[in-house]
């Protein structure tokens, strides 16, 4: 079956400009996350959703970073008022289930490359 | 607060010679353990995981990892290098019995292959 998608791949945003990342996660999976990495690093956690609740935005770094998934399967990722220092790659990930261990293994999308000039 | 720790951000080897990538975590509580890969332009796959049982883990590819509690480590091995082994390496570690689910990477390790 398919894997997580992510669009757009790429984006270009003027300093200043709202951007929004959409991520399909794999179908069923009720588990869905949001990453952030920068160049040369590891990714740092965003926020998580279980279905349509997100139950844990802490790693979101200001309220410019808004995140939704109204239907509890597809997901976006606003940025409001892009600064130069958002440029990242943000990933979304998505688990079947809910919970750590055996079965809350978490499947990567490839990634939007985010370029704020 | 979990951290992870992986010591060399490049290295390299040549085709067929051992690979060992390290890790560390710091954790009041044995987390669980993930080695993930992640190739140009790509996504993040994982490579293996530990949650219980067994310490030695066997992945894809040929990789393997060893969790040793005493040493707070889960280094990843290969025997034999091969070319399309060069990619960026990271560990990750999750929090047992917290109800928190996100991921903690390590910054990578990038593996250079020299033929």
């Amino acid at each position: 079956g398919a894997g997580v998608s992510q669009s757009p791949r790429y984006k270009v945003a003027k300093r200043g400009q709202d951007v929004a990342l959409r991520c399909d996660p794999i179908s069923g999976h009720v588990s869905l996350f949001w990453y952030q990495q920068a160049l040369g690093q590891g990714p740092e956690f965003l926020t998580y959703f279980q279905n349509e609740a997100q139950l844990d935005k802490s790693g979101l770094p200001s309220d410019r970073f808004f995140a939704e998934r109204p239907e509890g399967s597809v997901s976006t990722l606003k940025i409001q008022r892009t600064q130069q220092e958002d440029s990242a790659v943000y990933l979304c990930a998505s688990s079947l289930v809910v919970g750590t261990g055996e079965r809350n293994t978490q499947y990567f999308g490839p990634g939007t490359r985010l370029t704020v000039l | 607060a979990q951290s992870v720790t992986q010591l060399g951000s490049h290295v390299s080897v040549s085709e067929g010679a051992l690979v060992l990538l390290r890790c560390n975590y710091s954790s009041s509580v044995p987390p669980y353990l993930f080695w993930y890969v992640q190739y140009p332009n790509q996504g993040l796959q994982l490579l293996l995981k530990y949650t219980t049982g067994a310490t030695l883990v066997k992945g894809i590819n040929g990789f393997e990892a060893e969790f040793k509690k005493s040493e707070t480590s889960f280094h990843l091995t290969k025997p034999s290098a091969h070319m399309s082994d060069a990619a960026e390496y990271f560990c990750a570690v999750s929090e047992v019995n917290t109800g928190r689910r996100a991921l903690t990477f390590g910054s990578g390790t990038r593996l250079q292959v020299q033929p």
